[in-house]
């Protein structure tokens, strides 16, 4: 049912660098800003990055976002236990007229 | 400091109506570029975004569940109301109410805090 393909699990060592990549098309990538959200477990998303690679007050600049074409990525570096979460892309889409998000990727810290 | 809180039933049984209320603060519905949107998650799935109401009353709906979804809102009280009708068991999820980042430039839309979320099952 979504439009924005994630890969289902990413996972790193403390310290390391993860990379979460979110594929579009050009209806919603490849046209329109996108956001991340992190949902850590048991709670509700939080926003991480809007317009590709802005970081809403509050959130460590550990966490950085990229766009090119129709796909994005997220990197998370410097691992954290704490990071351990659930990340969700985002963007809108201009042949649906709506908000879509990504299948969601589930880090895991080793 | 914007808050929002989902209310509504635990458990609906199939065929009926959801109401589920979203209460805010922190902001007005009233204010120019303000707008609230409602945003699903069946458990242990994705997110999966629903509708959104800005503060003119224009209205966004996800196309598969167009035909089910209703948005309201009062300004007054502070609350967007989402109803959606014709309940089925594939609708059990928790429901989210959001605000939305106000942006004025197309296709950058994005929400900034969100509710904690009310948890809906639809049986029988």
């Amino acid at each position: 049912q979504s439009v924005l393909t994630q890969a289902p699990s990413a996972s790193g060592t403390p310290g390391q660098r993860v990379t979460i990549s979110c594929s579009g098309s050009s209806s919603n990538i490849g046209s329109n800003a996108v956001n991340w959200y992190q949902q850590l477990p048991g709670t509700a998303p939080k926003l991480l990055i809007y317009s590709n690679n802005q970081r809403p007050s509050g959130v460590p600049d550990r966490f950085s976002g990229s766009k090119s074409g129709t796909s994005a990525s997220l990197a998370v570096s410097g691992l954290q236990s704490e990071d351990e979460a659930d990340y969700y892309c985002a963007a809108w889409d201009g042949s649906l007229s709506g908000y879509v998000f990504g299948t969601g990727t589930k880090v895991t810290v080793l | 400091q914007i808050t929002l809180k989902e209310s509504g039933p635990t458990l609906v049984k199939p065929t009926q109506t959801l109401t589920v209320t979203c209460t805010f603060s922190g902001f007005s519905l009233s204010t120019s570029g303000e707008g609230v949107g409602w945003i699903r998650q069946p458990p242990g799935k994705a997110l999966e975004w629903l509708i959104l109401i800005y503060w003119n009353d224009d209205q966004r709906y996800s196309p598969s569940l167009r035909s089910r979804l209703t948005i309201t809102k009062d300004t007054s009280k502070n609350q967007v109301v989402l109803t959606m009708i014709n309940m089925d068991p594939v609708d059990t999820a928790t429901y989210y109410c959001a605000h939305r980042r106000v942006d004025w430039t197309y296709g950058h839309d994005a929400y900034d805090m969100w509710g904690q979320g009310t948890m809906v099952t639809v049986s029988s």
